[in-house]
């Protein structure tokens, strides 16, 4: 049973579209939330991350979304471009942070 | 900088073979982690030493075994493979704290059990 579920498994996006992904989780005692970026042939690499004290980081074209009394966050990917397509994982932790759970992913596709 | 280095990139064994994939990391990092990732499961927690000397178990830690070698090693043990452990493993480094550290992955051992 994961602990974070991540949705959609996969997604095709039009260039230039918004990509969105949503994870839900139910441990109240995680409190920070990553969401990590892999492709092909490489381990997943740190995207951008939010703790429960904000609701709404942004870097870029990507933003994290937080709802705390829902237990949900997502990530959205703004004018998504081709370079984009890749696996998306989101990820929680409680302190002090050395158990980072992992969603299954989102397989991410943008087409030009 | 080489980051996190693992060998070997690709491995395969028969049932009840054994092996030890081996991890290092230049970045004076005191955490070391092992995860497994397999479709529709994403990455798994096996094992972890959060710093030289201990170690502990992740999610998934049976029919696994961990050395924390010294600072930099972490090396991962199968001592009689399984089909089920058929899956692309990844080490991880980082350095707890107050403020998150990022997780700094390998680029993973694909192993194929036969």
């Amino acid at each position: 049973q994961q602990q974070v579920k991540q949705s959609p498994q996969s997604l095709i996006v039009q260039k230039g579209g918004i990509s969105i992904i949503n994870c839900a989780y139910e441990n109240t005692a995680f409190d920070y939330f990553p969401w990590y970026q892999q492709f092909p042939g490489k381990g997943p690499a740190l995207l951008i991350a939010i703790r429960p004290d904000v609701s709404e980081k942004k870097e870029g074209r990507f933003t994290i979304s937080f709802n705390k009394s829902a237990k949900q966050f997502s990530l959205h990917i703004m004018d998504s471009q081709p370079g984009d397509s890749a696996t998306y994982f989101c990820a929680a932790s409680p302190p002090p942070g050395n158990k980072l759970v992992f969603g299954a992913g989102t397989i991410l596709r943008v087409k030009s | 900088n080489a980051g996190v280095t693992q060998t070997p990139k690709f491995q395969v064994l028969k049932t009840g073979q054994s092996m030890t994939l081996q991890c290092a990391q230049d970045m004076n990092h005191n955490s070391m982690y092992w995860y497994r990732q397999d479709p529709g499961m994403g990455l798994r927690l096996i094992y972890y030493s959060a710093s030289e000397g201990t170690t502990d178990k992740g999610e998934v830690p049976n029919g696994y075994n961990v050395s924390r070698l010294n600072k930099r090693e972490f090396s991962l043990r199968l001592e009689s493979a399984a089909p089920s452990q058929t899956s692309v493993y990844f080490c991880a480094s980082s350095t707890l704290g107050q403020l998150r550290k990022p997780l700094h992955f390998g680029n993973g051992t694909r192993l194929t059990v036969t």
